[in-house]
């Protein structure tokens, strides 16, 4: 099955610096990335999401790059504020009937951006 | 309506209860599905329904039984559970469940209830 590894486990920034997430995963057929952003006492919301047709994708602040080749993703903050402070998930799936909903998550960025 | 709503957010009971959680929502999504979060980890699925019909169950124990009453709502009833079952219970829904479907595997969730199993 699918592995996604997730790295750092921890990120402290400056507030106004930019913050990068990296993860990698196992399986070829996996074409659907993407990244959640999880507060205190609340769901995972998705944030930004990239297919295995697009190589990057930028929405405001934050964008995500793909390396099909080297199968890794990475999640880029700029401008980071305090209200970026979260735990950040990245995740993996294929496109297959058998597998939907199954996001393969990997374990997690706790981000702290101090003021 | 953007949104799925879990009741209760917080629920403690002992081993020999029966409880059910609930999901709902209304933004037309034929895909929903039950999460386990333990603290510290990243959500781990439990079960998809397609279409009101059960069509992944990734092995989780009798204890946990679904139900998808209608394209709007599902349950998840409790019974006989353990302490280590405490954990915070995702729902999410998702706009399609087939292949081809831009946006079917684009996951909406809850904000979970969270279960603690005295």
């Amino acid at each position: 099955g699918e592995n996604v590894e997730q790295h750092p486990s921890t990120l402290s920034v400056q507030e106004g610096d930019s913050a990068v997430i990296k993860c990698t995963y196992s399986d070829s057929a996996s074409n659907y990335f993407p990244w959640y952003k999880q507060e205190l006492g609340k769901g995972p919301q998705l944030i930004i999401d990239i297919r295995s047709n697009v190589g990057e994708k930028k929405d405001q602040r934050i964008a995500v790059t793909l390396n099909k080749t080297a199968k890794h993703f990475s999640l880029h903050i700029t401008e980071t504020q305090p209200e970026d402070s979260a735990v950040y998930f990245c995740a993996a799936s294929m496109g297959t009937t058998d597998s939907w909903g199954k996001l393969q998550f990997g374990a997690g960025t706790q981000v702290v951006v101090t003021p | 309506d953007t949104e799925v709503t879990q009741t209760p957010k917080h629920l403690v009971m002992g081993m020999t209860n029966k409880k059910s959680l609930k999901c709902e929502q209304h933004m037309g999504h034929r895909a929903m599905y039950w999460y386990k979060q333990k603290a510290k980890k990243p959500p781990e699925l439990m079960f998809v329904y397609s279409y009101e019909k059960l069509s992944i169950n990734e092995s989780v124990p009798s204890r946990f039984s679904p139900e998808c009453p209608n394209s709007s709502l599902l349950n998840l009833h409790l019974h006989a559970l353990q302490p280590e079952d405490s954990a915070l219970y995702l729902c999410a829904s998702s706009l399609y469940s087939y292949r081809g479907r831009s946006g079917a595997n684009v996951l909406t969730f809850g904000a979970g209830s969270r279960l603690t199993v005295l």
